[in-house]
């Protein structure tokens, strides 16, 4: 089935650096990553999403690639903000069931002013 | 637009009591439901999910229920909740199959 590993676990940077979160998964059919927000007491947010297909997306000061070659998938956030700080979350659908979403663990972002 | 409802917002309940926990979506149809778990500073754990009325999938094997009375409507339940049942849980809702998911705000449980 499929297996999505999350590094790293937690990831501290400066306002205005950049920090990258990478996600491998493991089933070569996947077809859909989303990356979800999700800030202390709240649920989970969606914030962008890669299908297949393309290789890279950008929204804003966040961007996603994917390397469907090595299986892996990475969020860029660029000119981090105090805001950002949160938990972020990768996920995959397996193609052996596409009603769910495979998460990974986790990576707690701290942005420090 | 679409919308996700989750209430209580928080809830303490003793050990041995019964649970229900309500979600209910607004401004779609025939949505997939699901029902998450996250203890403190871990990650998502799905506990179940439906495709439509009656339909329920069942991931973790525990003394929780889950039932979907209604197309919106997804309902989690316990009949005695243990100790181990505490944590946050999530609603959420996609709109077809291997499509994103969305969140609700979540219930804080905590079975004391």
């Amino acid at each position: 089935g499929e297996n999505v590993e999350q590094h790293p676990s937690t990831l501290s940077v400066q306002e205005g650096d950049s920090a990258v979160i990478k996600c491998t998964y493991s089933d070569s059919a996947s077809n859909y990553f989303p990356w979800y927000k999700q800030e202390l007491g709240k649920g989970p947010q969606l914030i962008i999403d890669i299908r297949s297909n393309v290789g890279e997306k950008k929204d804003q000061r966040i961007a996603v690639t994917l390397n469907k070659t090595a299986k892996h998938f990475s969020l860029h956030i660029t000119e981090t903000q105090p805001e950002d700080s949160a938990v972020y979350f990768c996920a995959a659908v397996p193609t052996y069931n596409t009603d769910k979403l495979i998460f990974g663990t986790g990576t707690r972002l701290q942005v420090f002013p | 637009s679409q919308t996700i409802h989750q209430w209580p917002a928080t809830l303490v309940q003793p050990v041995g009591s019964p649970l229900s926990l309500e979600c209910t979506v607004e401004g779609t149809s025939n949505p997939n439901l699901y029902w998450y778990r996250q203890a403190a500073g871990r990650g998502l754990q799905l506990l179940f999910y439906s495709v439509g009325i009656g339909q329920i999938s069942s991931e973790v094997p525990q003394n929780l229920s889950a039932s979907r009375p209604q197309d919106r409507q997804f309902i989690l339940s316990s009949k005695k909740l243990l100790l181990s049942d505490s944590g946050f849980y999530l609603c959420a809702w996609s709109p077809r199959l291997g499509g994103e998911q969305y969140f609700g705000p979540g219930t804080r449980l905590t079975v004391t």
